[in-house]
């Protein structure tokens, strides 16, 4: 069975900092990953995706996140945080059936 | 136009009441979700439509019945539903579903439902 996990409920930040948020993934076959940010009381919004090719993926926003099959790790990282950065953040991996599994979600606060 | 507009943005009903939910997308999008969502936790798929026809039904209660009347279109229908169902609820859409495990889903900014 597929799943994700993201370890840390919540990661702080100082604004200015390099920010990174962990994402490990469990799949057969291929995986396709994504992340997602959500800000209170919003929908989520796609920051970026891995589902084939360079391991560093860039995405909205200044996103980034690095694929490392051998760890099974998919984290997303910023070289430089914003306090409006502040979110929930979601990994997700999509199944062949296009459904995602999403992990439990990590709070990342920025702080000035 | 790359939005998914949902309405209404708030909804409070009674558990003996009928309402509806609407998602609409105009991005050419073949694939539409229903999730439920309680506070800081990830969605919960309930319901799936591909190409307007229904390919995925999480086991969700019958209180729930969804409808996808054009491929822009999708609907929730409620009824006498339970407080527990109190959430907010998201629509999203993507260019595949079975096809398309590579695309990404574009989410609207969701109803905040309460059940009294």
């Amino acid at each position: 069975a597929q799943s994700v996990a993201q370890p840390e409920d919540q990661v702080n930040v100082a604004e200015g900092n390099p920010l990174t948020v962990k994402c490990t993934y469990s799949v057969s076959g291929n995986p396709y990953l994504f992340w997602y940010v959500q800000y209170p009381n919003r929908g989520l919004q796609f920051l970026l995706k891995y589902i084939t090719g360079d391991n560093l993926v860039k995405g909205s926003y200044g996103f980034e996140a690095e694929f490392n099959k051998s760890q099974t790790s998919f984290h997303l990282k910023k070289p430089s945080a914003l306090v409006s950065d502040s979110a929930l953040y979601f990994c997700a991996v999509s199944s062949n059936t296009g459904k995602l599994i999403f992990g439990q979600g990590t709070t990342l606060q920025v702080k000035p | 136009d790359t939005e998914v507009t949902q309405t209404p943005k708030h909804l409070v009903m009674g558990m003996t009441n009928k309402k509806s939910l609407k998602c609409e997308q105009h991005m050419g999008h073949r694939a539409m979700y229903w999730y439920k969502q309680k506070a800081k936790k990830p969605p919960e798929l309930m319901f799936v439509y591909s190409y307007e026809k229904l390919s995925i039904n999480e086991s969700v209660p019958s209180r729930f019945s969804p409808e996808c009347p054009n491929s822009s279109l999708l609907n929730l229908h409620l009824h006498a539903l339970q407080p527990e169902d109190s959430a907010l609820y998201l629509c999203a859409s993507s260019q595949g579903a079975t096809s398309g495990p590579s695309y990404e889903q574009f989410f609207g900014p969701g109803t905040r439902l309460t059940v009294t």
